[in-house]
């Protein structure tokens, strides 16, 4: 059972438009929740975090949206840059567990990003 | 150079084969965690381990194990390997999984032929 959906495999833009990937997920107990870039070759690399008690977090040219009701986030780029062009993950944890130690992150399969010049 | 060390980059075995993927983790991360990513497949949570000993389990086949040895380095061991089983095989590691959340190696890629 797919607890992190991104719908979308792939998505094309224009350079200097805005790029909007989204992602679902269903488990309600998510509290903290991810976006994460990835290049061919590469292992994924973090790009912008937002927690639960928030709907919005910035960090340049990054936005993420969480709509906890809707069980929905989203991670929009502006303005795209052909250097954008990637995979990107959506993936969330649960409260970290009693006795320290890290909670399990849960990815979304992906969708690609291509920014055209 | 994520910190994060992953060794080997590439492997190339036969079905039936036994292979070990290394992890050196970032230096002060406690948690390792084991990603299984297949062709259009998202990142699959295999294990972690968190300061030598096995944290959680996700979908991780009973001919698969793993440890976290005394200097945190970390082992997957594949075993009776399947042509199914390639894929690229991601280690990460973390203090925290609040703020930046893992931090992941490169992978290793591993072909069944």
């Amino acid at each position: 059972d797919q607890q992190v959906k991104q719908n979308s495999p792939s998505l094309s833009v224009q350079e200097g438009r805005i790029s909007i990937l989204n992602c679902d997920y269903t488990n309600s107990m998510f509290d903290y929740f991810l976006w994460y870039k990835k290049y061919p070759a590469e292992g994924p690399t973090f790009l912008i975090s937002i927690s639960s008690i928030k709907d919005k977090n910035e960090d340049g040219r990054f936005t993420v949206f969480l709509n906890k009701s809707a069980k929905h986030l989203s991670l929009h780029i502006v303005p795209s840059q052909p250097g954008d062009s990637a995979v990107y993950f959506c993936a969330a944890s649960r409260a970290r567990g009693s006795q320290g130690g890290s909670e399990k992150l849960v990815f979304g399969k992906g969708t690609k990003l291509t920014v055209n010049p | 150079d994520s910190g994060v060390t992953q060794t080997p980059k590439h492997l190339i075995t036969a079905t039936g084969q036994r292979v070990t993927l290394r992890c050196s983790p970032r230096s002060g991360d406690l948690s390792v965690y084991w990603y299984q990513q297949s062709l259009d497949q998202g990142l699959q949570f295999l294990i972690q381990y968190y300061n030598g000993e096995e944290r959680a389990k996700g979908n991780i086949l009973e001919r698969f194990s793993a440890q976290q040895f005394p200097d945190l380095h970390s082992e997957l061991n594949l075993s009776s390997l399947e042509l199914g089983d390639s894929a690229l095989y991601f280690c990460a590691s973390s203090v925290d999984v609040k703020g930046y959340g893992y931090t992941f190696g490169s992978g290793t890629r591993l072909t069944v032929v």
